[in-house]
Order: C-alpha cells, then sequence, then structure tokens
C-alpha cells in the first residue's frame, strides 16, 4: 500500500522554538493536507495545499507542497503550548486518503 | 453543524461479540470511510465508499464489513471481535468535487475488546 513518511516521529520544544517538520510518500499526489489531533478528539485540517511548489499559510502555520509532489513540509513559528498535538499529514492518491504516522509535538512552557 | 457523528463514542466488546459503529454525515458528501488509529501507527483505512451503493476496502478491511445503502450512512460492523481491533476508530467525509478533496472527520469512537 501507500507509504507515507513522517518525521521527526516526536519533538520536544520550548515555548517561542520554531517547529519543522515532513512528509514524503511513495507516489506522486495531487493534494496534500495537514491536520492537529488533539487527545480525545478527531483530525482538524489545518491546511490544504492543491498544486507543486504552493506555500500556504494559516497564522502561525506554514506549509508547503514540494516541487516533486512527493513531498511536503509544515512549520509552526513562535510556539505555544496550544501547540500540542499530533500533526498528521495526508494525500489522497485516487479515491483512498492515506495518512502519515505522525508526529507528536510537546511544547515546554 | 453537525458535519460527521459518530456513536457510540466509547464500547467494551467480548471476544466474539458483534456491534455496528454507525456514522452520519449531513454535508451531502459522496465519499465516505473508515479509518482506525492505533498508537505508532497513524491513521488506517479500513473501508471507503464513493457513494450510495459502492463500497471498497482500504488497507485493513480484514475482520470489518461496510454498507452504503444512503448517501448520508456508513456504519462498520465487526462480526465477531477480537482483541486486536481494540482501538479509535474515526468516520470521515468528503465531497468528490468540491471542497478541495478536503476530508473531515468525525470525533471518534473508542473501542476495547476484552
Amino acid at each position: 500500500g501507500q507509504q507515507l513518511n513522517q518525521s521527526p516521529q516526536s519533538m520536544f520544544i520550548q515555548e517561542g522554538e520554531d517547529v519543522s517538520m515532513n512528509c514524503t510518500s511513495s507516489s506522486i499526489f495531487n493534494t496534500w493536507l495537514w491536520y492537529k489531533q488533539e487527545p480525545g478528539e478527531g483530525p482538524v485540517l489545518l491546511i490544504a495545499l492543491y498544486k507543486a511548489g504552493e506555500l500556504t499559510s494559516n497564522g502561525r502555520l506554514t506549509a508547503q507542497f514540494g516541487i516533486t509532489r512527493k513531498d511536503s513540509f509544515l512549520n509552526i513559528s513562535a510556539s505555544i503550548p496550544s501547540d500540542v498535538g499530533i500533526y498528521f499529514c495526508a494525500g489522497p492518491p485516487g479515491n483512498q486518503f492515506y495518512f502519515g504516522t505522525g508526529t507528536s509535538l510537546t511544547v515546554i512552557p | 453543524n453537525a458535519g460527521v457523528t459518530q456513536t457510540p463514542k466509547f464500547q467494551v466488546l467480548k471476544t466474539g461479540q458483534s456491534m455496528t459503529l454507525q456514522c452520519a454525515q449531513d454535508m451531502n458528501h459522496e465519499y465516505m470511510s473508515w479509518y482506525r488509529q492505533d498508537p505508532g501507527m497513524g491513521l488506517r483505512l479500513i473501508h471507503y465508499s464513493v457513494g450510495a451503493g459502492i463500497t471498497d476496502q482500504g488497507e485493513v478491511p480484514n475482520g470489518y464489513n461496510v454498507s452504503r445503502s444512503t448517501t448520508e450512512d456508513f456504519p462498520l460492523r465487526l462480526l465477531s471481535a477480537a482483541p486486536s481491533q481494540t482501538s479509535v476508530y474515526f468516520c470521515a467525509s468528503r465531497d468528490n468535487f468540491h471542497s478541495g478533496n478536503t476530508i473531515y472527520f468525525g470525533e471518534g469512537s473508542w473501542l476495547t475488546v476484552v
């Protein structure tokens, strides 16, 4: 099946630091999505990307659709405690949506 | 807005019991799917449907059945529960033609099989 490799697996950072994470796929995607999941909740969409090279921001979050269409990146600037959660990349090569294994983010005040 | 609604939120089953996880969406989305989430495994696709009367298998379909008799509902059935099916289950939906392929999730169903 489709492989979505997400890294790093976990991050422990100080409040105020910037965060970077990425996702690579074994096949070309035409859409990249980034989700955040908080404990006890379902994933919530953060950013959607629709074409190669696209750079999209949502507040302190910025995501990029890689030129090769096989990768995507998510950056969080000036992290705050409420950024804590698991971040997932996702994409649909066809009808099936695949998700990365997630990056668990812990922000230390 | 209700969005995607899953029930029950929590369930404990004995091995061999059967049950159905309910999922309903009120966005008139054609595409619906079920995922399971296990520690370190991310979200894995169980079954999906691209419209009423059409279902297909995802990555981990064994032990689960689905049906799609209406656009709104997509129940997931466990015919004979096993401890390996202890997991968190998420139903999701999206519009095939709009919303840029964005997928929306329910709040999850926590299932424990003992």
